[in-house]
């Protein structure tokens, strides 16, 4: 089954770092997103990358996508302490209606 | 920037009790969905809907489950005879248009505790 599922599970920076998280999925995408979850909250839209591009980038982060590796990668850099969330990779099909199946998100803390 | 509101943000029922769900999806949307995620799990899809009718739901989108639109703005997902493992965030979601490759755009969530 498709499946994104990130790596690592938990990250711990300190502020001013970069954070990297990675994705991966199984079946081809059309297109695959990044949201952000604080603890307890809703999902926020960070970015979404279609299967033909292989780099975005918005304020600061980068999204980067490789369809041969079945891959996809987060970076957020110089981070902040308000960063700190759970961030998920959610993959669409190819086919059928835009139905998003998300990883089991990376946990992620900003140390001051 | 539009938002997807969803109320109540927190319910606390009592097992076998109908909970109903309520939406508003952004106003020019017209693709729109419940996922749910179980506390410390995945978000997990449950019901894609368009012009009026259920487009897909998944397994876990049983009879006890149903979802309307009842006055063309409010979108609800209703429970009616609520188990202990319902309890989860219920996440509302649309997008523009149910073509592939749109942003698709989620509430903040509301919180189902089933006792």
């Amino acid at each position: 089954s498709q499946q994104g599922e990130e790596d690592p599970q938990a990250l711990s920076i300190q502020e001013g770092e970069n954070a990297t998280m990675n994705c991966s999925y199984k079946t081809s995408i059309n297109n695959l997103q990044w949201y952000r979850q604080n603890s307890g909250r809703g999902l926020v839209h960070l970015i979404l990358i279609r299967s033909n591009e292989r780099e975005k980038h918005s304020g600061r982060l980068r999204v980067t996508l490789d369809t041969s590796k079945k891959s996809s990668s987060l970076l957020i850099t110089a981070s902040r302490a308000a960063d700190t969330a759970s961030y998920f990779c959610a993959t669409a099909l190819i086919q059928g209606a835009q139905k998003l199946v998300f990883g089991q998100g990376t946990r992620l803390t900003i140390n001051p | 920037e539009p938002e997807v509101t969803q109320t109540p943000s927190h319910q606390v029922t009592q097992m076998g009790q109908e909970v109903i769900l309520r939406c508003v999806p952004i106003s020019n949307h017209l693709y729109f969905y419940w996922y749910r995620q179980i506390l410390g799990q995945k978000v997990e899809f449950l019901v894609s809907f368009y012009n009026n009718e259920i487009s897909e739901k998944s397994e876990i989108f049983d009879d006890q489950f149903s979802v309307e639109r009842p006055d063309g703005s409010n979108f609800t997902l209703k429970i009616r005879s609520t188990k202990l493992e319902d309890s989860a965030m219920y996440f509302c979601a649309s997008t523009v248009w149910r073509e592939l490759g749109n942003t698709i755009y989620f509430g903040e969530g509301s919180w189902l505790t089933v006792v």
